[in-house]
């Protein structure tokens, strides 16, 4: 299976403190994207990562990227409880068909 | 501008109706992908439609489910004879061509009882 891992699969932080999610991918890909699922609905994506990248930053967000380890890490600083959500990593392996494989997810919570 | 939408948002059939879960993309964007998300689980692929191309039906679980797309727009994923394990989101998603992002639809929270 191409699925990624997260870790951890949940994590309880409070409000103000930083938060940071780990995904682990099995085969060489041409990049990594993070999304945000409130309620069990629709995806939000967050940020894209290509395969030459190795940090990306995007508002309170910073994504990390090593192919050699293949694995990834998200970053949300200054949490909020409207950060609440349960994030995925998903990633495109395959170069001219863009499927994406997603993780099992890290559910976060922000304590007010 | 609108995006992707799904309908129903949800259903409720009994097991062994055949059902249908209908999704439209946003305007212009070519590709059109379903994925299944069981409770508290990441997302299963299904199937991606990718213009006039032939779809990529590699992840459909058995030939109980189908999926078309109509136009090059709307897309109808149908299963027959649904059983309980069907149960589950059922996520559209849509992209515009050499777009790497995805953009989702609020998804079809199905329960076959």
């Amino acid at each position: 299976s191409q699925q990624g891992e997260e870790d951890p699969q949940a994590l309880s932080i409070q409000e103000g403190e930083n938060a940071t999610m780990n995904c682990s991918y099995k085969t060489s890909i041409n990049n990594l994207q993070w999304y945000r699922q409130n309620s069990g609905r629709g995806l939000v994506h967050l940020i894209l990562i290509r395969s030459n990248e190795r940090e990306k930053h995007s508002g309170r967000l910073r994504v990390t990227l090593d192919t050699s380890k293949k694995s990834s890490s998200l970053l949300i600083t200054a949490s909020r409880a409207a950060d609440t959500a349960s994030y995925f990593c998903a990633t495109e392996w395959n170069f001219g068909n863009e499927k994406l494989t997603f993780g099992t997810g890290t559910r976060l919570t922000i304590i007010p | 501008g609108a995006g992707v939408s799904q309908s129903p948002s949800n259903k409720v059939t009994e097991k062994g109706k055949d059902v249908e879960l209908r999704c439209d993309p946003i305007s212009g964007h070519t590709a059109l992908y379903w994925y299944r998300q069981s409770l508290g689980q990441g997302l299963e692929f299904l199937i991606y439609f990718q213009g006039n191309s032939a779809p990529d039906k590699s992840g459909l679980p058995s030939d109980r489910f189908s999926a078309e797309r109509t136009g090059g727009s709307v897309s109808t994923l149908t299963i027959q004879r649904t059983q309980q394990e069907d149960s589950a989101v059922y996520l559209c998603a849509s992209s515009s061509p050499g777009q790497e992002t995805q953009y989702f639809g609020p998804g079809t929270r199905l329960l076959v009882l």
